[in-house]
C-alpha cells in the first residue's frame, strides 16, 4: 500500500531556531500534501495544503512566513518552522493524496518540542 | 454548527462489548466518509471508508451510513483493550469543490475498553 515516510519522528530545539520536517511518498506520486498540527487532546487542525510546484494554501490564522512549506517534487514536501517558540510545540502530521482519488496517506508524525 | 460532529466522550465499554461511535455531518451533499483510529502519540490510521447507505463490515468493524439523517456510525464488536484509542470521523470534499481536497475531521471520540 501507499506509504508516507515522515522525519524526524521527534525533535527538540531551542527557542528561536528553525526546524525542518520532511515527508516523502515512497511508492506513489503525492500531487497534494496536507500539513496538520495537533495539540494534546484535540483533533487534527489543518495548517496548509500544497500542490506540487505551486505555492501552499494556508488556513486562516496560520502564519505563512513562520510555517514554510515546500512541495518541489511529487515525492517530497517539507515544513519548516522558523524561529520556533515554545507555543509551537505540537505534533505535526503530513498527509499525501495522489490525484483526485480518495486515498489519503498519513505520515507517522513529528513531535516538536521547543525549549 | 460544526461541519462534522462527534461526541468527544470518553466512551468506556467493557472488554467483549460492542462500542458504538457516532458522527453527524452538516453538508447534505457529502457522499463518502472515513473512520480513522488514532493511538496516543501516533498518526491516524484508516479503518473504514463508506459511501453507500447501509452497513459495511470489515472484521470486527461495521460502518453504518444514513444519508437521509446525515449520520455515520462505527460499531466495534467484541471490543478489546487494544481498541482503546481516539476515533476520528472525516469527510472528504465534494467533487468539483474548491477545498483542494482537504478532509474535514470531527473532534474525535476517545474510546476506552477496560478488561
Amino acid at each position: 500500500g501507499a506509504v508516507v515516510s515522515q522525519h524526524p519522528s521527534w525533535v527538540i530545539c531551542k527557542s528561536g531556531t528553525s526546524v525542518k520536517i520532511e515527508c516523502r511518498s515512497l511508492d506513489f506520486q503525492a500531487t497534494t500534501m496536507f500539513w496538520y498540527r495537533q495539540f494534546p487532546k484535540q483533533s487534527l487542525m489543518l495548517m496548509a495544503t500544497s500542490n506540487e510546484g505551486s505555492k501552499a494554501t494556508y488556513e486562516q490564522g496560520v502564519e505563512k512566513d513562520k510555517f514554510l512549506i515546500n512541495h518541489a517534487s511529487l515525492t517530497l514536501s517539507t515544513l519548516t518552522v522558523t524561529s520556533a517558540h515554545p507555543e509551537d510545540s505540537s505534533f505535526y502530521i503530513c498527509s499525501a493524496r495522489q490525484g483526485s482519488g480518495y486515498g489519503y496517506t498519513f505520515g507517522s508524525g513529528t513531535r516538536l518540542t521547543v525549549v | 454548527q460544526k461541519e462534522v460532529e462527534q461526541n468527544s466522550g470518553p466512551l468506556s465499554v467493557p472488554e467483549g462489548a460492542i462500542a458504538s461511535l457516532n458522527c453527524t455531518y452538516s453538508d447534505r451533499g457529502s457522499q463518502s466518509f472515513f473512520w480513522y483510529r488514532q493511538y496516543s502519540g501516533k498518526s491516524p490510521e484508516l479503518i473504514m471508508f463508506i459511501y453507500s447507505n447501509g452497513d459495511k463490515e470489515d472484521g470486527r468493524f461495521t460502518a453504518q451510513l444514513n444519508k437521509a439523517s446525515q449520520y455515520v456510525s462505527l460499531l466495534i464488536r467484541d471490543s478489546q483493550p487494544s481498541d482503546s484509542a481516539t476515533y476520528l470521523c472525516a469527510v472528504p470534499p465534494l467533487a468539483g469543490g474548491t477545498s483542494y481536497g482537504k478532509l474535514t475531521f470531527g473532534q474525535g471520540t476517545i474510546l476506552t475498553v477496560h478488561p
